[in-house]
């Protein structure tokens, strides 16, 4: 079945890039996002990239996708303390089914 | 335009008590979804509904059942709640020809 993977915490400090893992089992994936959950919140989209993409850009978010490997990452320029929160990958399968599978997120701590 | 609501916000049940949680939009969103969030766990699918008429199971269904009442409403039932369910809540909806999906608050329930 399907199943969406990240490392659990990452730390850096303000002003560094961030990088967010996720590796994915679904081949069939159309769409894969990364949302952004703040504390006591609900989860806001970030962004997404399409499945036959390599690389998406927008201001400061850059989303990679290695196909062949299952492979998403998600790179923050200029990490700042707003930035601390849970990303979550998804994925979300083809056909009709829409079916939308997250993984386990990685807390984002930003230190001054 | 409301978005995804999610009623109630808090609950508290004792073992054994059964209970419904609601969860409507407005957006004319064909696929709807069920999540429990719990710490180091990430959103695991519970439900989901492709298309009104239509509902699948998720990584996580035992316990629960679900009802798409009509094209804007998705509920989840716990018929004989149990500690193990206590987790928060997340119903989501999304458009086939969109890429967001979009995200209810939230409902806290704890099962003691």
């Amino acid at each position: 079945g399907e199943d969406v993977e990240q490392s659990l915490f990452l730390s850096v400090r303000e002003g560094d890039s961030s990088v967010i893992n996720c590796t994915y089992t679904d081949s069939s994936s159309t769409y894969l996002y990364w949302y952004k959950q703040e504390p006591g919140a609900g989860l806001q989209l970030l962004t997404y990239i399409f499945s036959n993409m390599d690389m998406k850009q927008d201001q400061r978010l850059t989303v990679l996708l290695n196909k062949k490997d299952k492979h998403l990452s998600l790179r923050i320029a200029d990490t700042q303390t707003g930035d601390s929160a849970i990303y979550f990958c998804a994925e979300r399968g083809g056909g009709a089914t829409n079916k939308l599978i997250f993984g386990t997120g990685t807390l984002l701590a930003v230190q001054p | 335009n409301a978005g995804v609501t999610q009623t109630p916000k808090f609950q508290v049940l004792k073992t054994g008590q059964s209970m419904t949680l609601q969860c409507a939009q407005d957006m004319n969103h064909n696929s709807m979804y069920w999540y429990r969030q719990d710490p180091g766990m990430g959103l695991r699918l519970i439900y989901y509904s492709a298309s009104e008429g239509t509902t699948d199971k998720g990584e996580v269904p035992n316990g629960y059942n679900v009802s798409r009442l009509n094209k804007r409403e998705f509920s989840l039932r716990l018929e004989s709640a149990a500690p193990s369910q206590t987790s928060v809540y997340f119903c989501a909806s999304l458009r086939t020809a969109n890429t967001e999906a979009f995200f209810g608050q939230g409902t806290r329930l704890t099962v003691v």
